[in-house]
């Protein structure tokens, strides 16, 4: 079946620092969507990004479709940017294929 | 713009309670709508789907059922609950290929 997976699995920085999260998956098409999970919350949908390049505010996105992959770049991170990052893509029957993650620490 | 509401915010129940959870969504006329879990820590299992009213989907069942009474609303339930339903539930809509979530509703099974 299509897969998800994301790296790294866990990536700690420093306040000010850029995080740059990755996504590879298994289809070439990809509808993807990246989402943010504060601890003990719900998930927020930040972008979505079927290909190309796609920015909000410190965010940009960059899929590649036909070489299976997108990143989430988080430029000058702050503590709050700290949580969980999922990226998803849909498939054929408009169903979310998830990874597993990319738990991001941000410290002062 | 739509809304997306869960209830309740949170539950503590005992094993071999019934549960139900609700999800409503306001502003979109015949959402597609899906329930998902999350263990603690864990990545998100989608349990079921509806596309309109009286019509639910499985997808993994963990012993829960759903029912969509009215066009907005979406109803997760069981009769008897396991330790194992512990977890995040999210509620979320579909709009073509995007999805949004609600706050979702914390349930601790003791």
């Amino acid at each position: 079946g299509q897969q998800v997976q994301q790296s790294p699995a866990s990536l700690v920085l420093q306040e000010g620092e850029n995080a740059e999260l990755q996504c590879n998956f298994s289809s070439t098409a990809t509808q993807l969507q990246w989402f943010y999970q504060r601890p003990g919350g719900s998930l927020v949908s930040l972008l979505y990004n079927p290909s190309g390049t796609k920015h909000t505010g410190r965010l940009t996105s960059t899929t590649v479709t036909k070489e299976r992959r997108s990143s989430l770049h988080i430029s000058s991170s702050q503590i709050t940017d700290s949580g969980t990052y999922f990226c998803a893509m849909t498939d054929s029957n408009y169903q979310l294929i998830w990874g597993s993650g990319t738990k991001l620490i941000i410290k002062p | 713009a739509q809304t997306i509401h869960q209830w309740p915010v949170a539950e503590i129940k005992a094993v071999g309670s019934p549960l139900s959870l609700g999800c409503t969504i306001k502003g979109k006329s015949s959402p597609n709508l899906y329930w998902y879990w999350q263990a603690t820590g864990g990545t998100l299992q989608q349990l079921f789907y509806s596309i309109t009213v009286g019509q639910v989907e499985s997808v993994v069942q963990l012993n829960l059922s759903a029912s969509r009474p009215k066009d907005d609303q979406f109803i997760l339930s069981t009769e008897k609950l396991l330790l194992s339903h512990s977890g995040f539930y999210l509620c979320a809509w579909r709009d073509i290929y995007e999805q949004y979530f609600g706050p979702g509703t914390r349930l601790t099974v003791l």
